[in-house]
């Protein structure tokens, strides 16, 4: 069964310090993985779109990372913000053009 | 802003009725795409269309249906709404990247929703 799966389901830091969020997932046949962000009631942005030959990828304070042996994805963000608080939701997209959604991890930045 | 437009930003009605959500894709782009995200759950996707024409479909029940015009707007229509229908719903366009080697996908742009409420 093709499943994305995340964790942390929840995860409060403080301003300014590091995180990494973890993805796992069991979809084939595999094309890229994609990071969003979410804000509570708003539509999800891109972070980044990896495909099968790259295994990282930066998009300013965000950093992607894919291992496709293991099936494994995080996303670190550094020197967190206030403005990081929001869900992040890691996507497999399939060969075929489907894609995969997680359930996202929660992010709390508190001051 | 993603330039993914859609309307209403908020829907309030009550069960059995019938409700019409639009979505207006950014320029250029063909594909609209239609996902549910009901409360604490993923994003469910519901149904595609190309250029008009419906391309691929998800976890779309029978009472839910779109289409998308030759003006490349879509609508999604849901009818006899239930309690359980209450949800954020987003539609998307794409257009094809590509990655490193060579390989391409599509990379889609999500529109600010609407937040459907049955009564």
């Amino acid at each position: 069964k093709n499943q994305v799966e995340q964790s942390p389901q929840s995860l409060i830091i403080l301003e300014g310090k590091n995180c990494t969020l973890q993805c796992n997932y069991t979809v084939s046949p595999f094309s890229n993985l994609r990071w969003y962000k979410q804000d509570t009631g708003r539509g999800p942005v891109s972070l980044t779109i990896m495909t099968f030959s790259e295994n990282t990828k930066s998009n300013g304070r965000y950093t992607a990372t894919l291992d496709a042996d293991t099936k494994q994805s995080s996303l670190h963000i550094t020197a967190s913000q206030l403005s990081d608080s929001a869900s992040y939701i890691c996507v497999v997209g399939r060969s075929q053009g489907n894609l995969i959604f997680g359930k996202g991890t929660k992010l709390s930045v508190k001051p | 802003d993603s330039g993914v437009t859609q309307t209403p930003k908020h829907l309030i009605t009550a069960t059995g009725q019938r409700v019409t959500l639009r979505c207006s894709p950014r320029s250029g782009d063909l594909s609209v795409y239609w996902y549910q995200q009901s409360l604490d759950q993923g994003l469910q996707f519901l149904i595609q269309y190309y250029n008009g024409e419906e391309r691929a479909k998800g976890n779309i029940l029978e009472r839910f249906s779109a289409q998308q015009f030759p003006d490349l707007h879509s609508e999604l229509n849901l009818s006899s709404l239930e309690l359980g229908d209450s949800a954020l719903y987003f539609c998307a366009s794409s257009v094809v990247g590509w990655g490193a080697g060579g390989s391409s996908y599509n990379e889609q742009f999500f529109g600010p929703g609407t937040r459907l409420t049955v009564l």
